[in-house]
């Protein structure tokens, strides 16, 4: 089977460094992405990552670890638009490859 | 087209009654995906279309659920007797291989009174 969890919501101040953790248990892995999705919106692509280590993308980053099953989104000088529901996705090489997370809630405060 | 298209974008209907809810994926992807998403709760998979393959069904909850999809490209969701615990958000997403990043459509608003 398979497990995903995440915060379930996250509150920051504009400007600021916030960090959002995925954990997981999956058999057959293959990567994992990262969808932001605002209220009422359908989600939208942010990272992938399937090697260890981490990936940058202005002011987005996110870091994965394959043997401690763990992720991150790290979003730096936090603005308003940021508020938001991040969703972790494993893939696996097998069945319904994208399994999602809860996703987390993140409020982005002036 | 350019991306993913749902429609309708809103449907309402009565319960005991039958909805088709249409997806049109991006040309050329072979994967297609159906989430459903209530208010502020993450996706639910209900049903996975890869190619020519066998359809995954495994997360359809119900037998009032069904899917096709003709042709490789456009599918159609279809819930016989509407019940109101169905009211939710219906996503369709597609990719072009599994394994690459999901494109999503804006999804279809069902509301079941």
């Amino acid at each position: 089977g398979q497990n995903i969890d995440q915060p379930t919501e996250m509150t920051a101040t504009e400007g600021a460094i916030v960090q959002i953790n995925c954990t997981y248990q999956t058999s057959g892995f293959n990567g994992l992405f990262w969808y932001q999705q605002h209220a009422g919106e359908a989600p939208t692509f942010l990272s992938y990552n399937v090697l260890d280590g981490l990936e940058e993308k202005g002011r987005f980053s996110s870091f994965l670890s394959r043997s401690k099953g763990y992720s991150y989104l790290l979003l730096k000088e936090l603005q308003m638009k940021d508020s938001a529901s991040y969703l972790c996705a494993v893939v696996r090489n097998y069945g319904q490859n994208f399994v999602f997370g809860p996703g987390t809630r993140l409020s982005v405060l002036p | 087209g350019a991306g993913v298209s749902q429609s309708p974008s809103n449907k309402v209907t009565e319960k005991g009654k039958d909805v088709e809810l249409r997806c049109d994926p991006i040309s050329g992807h072979t994967a297609l995906y159906w989430y459903r998403q209530s208010l502020g709760q993450g996706l639910e998979f209900l049903i996975y279309f890869q190619g020519n393959s066998a359809p995954d069904k495994s997360g359809l909850p119900s037998d009032r659920f069904s899917a096709e999809r003709t042709g490789g490209s456009v599918s159609t969701l279809t819930i016989q007797r509407t019940q109101q615990e169905d009211s939710a958000v219906y996503l369709c997403a597609s990719s072009f291989m599994p394994n690459e990043k999901l494109f999503f459509g804006s999804g279809t608003q069902l509301s079941v009174l």
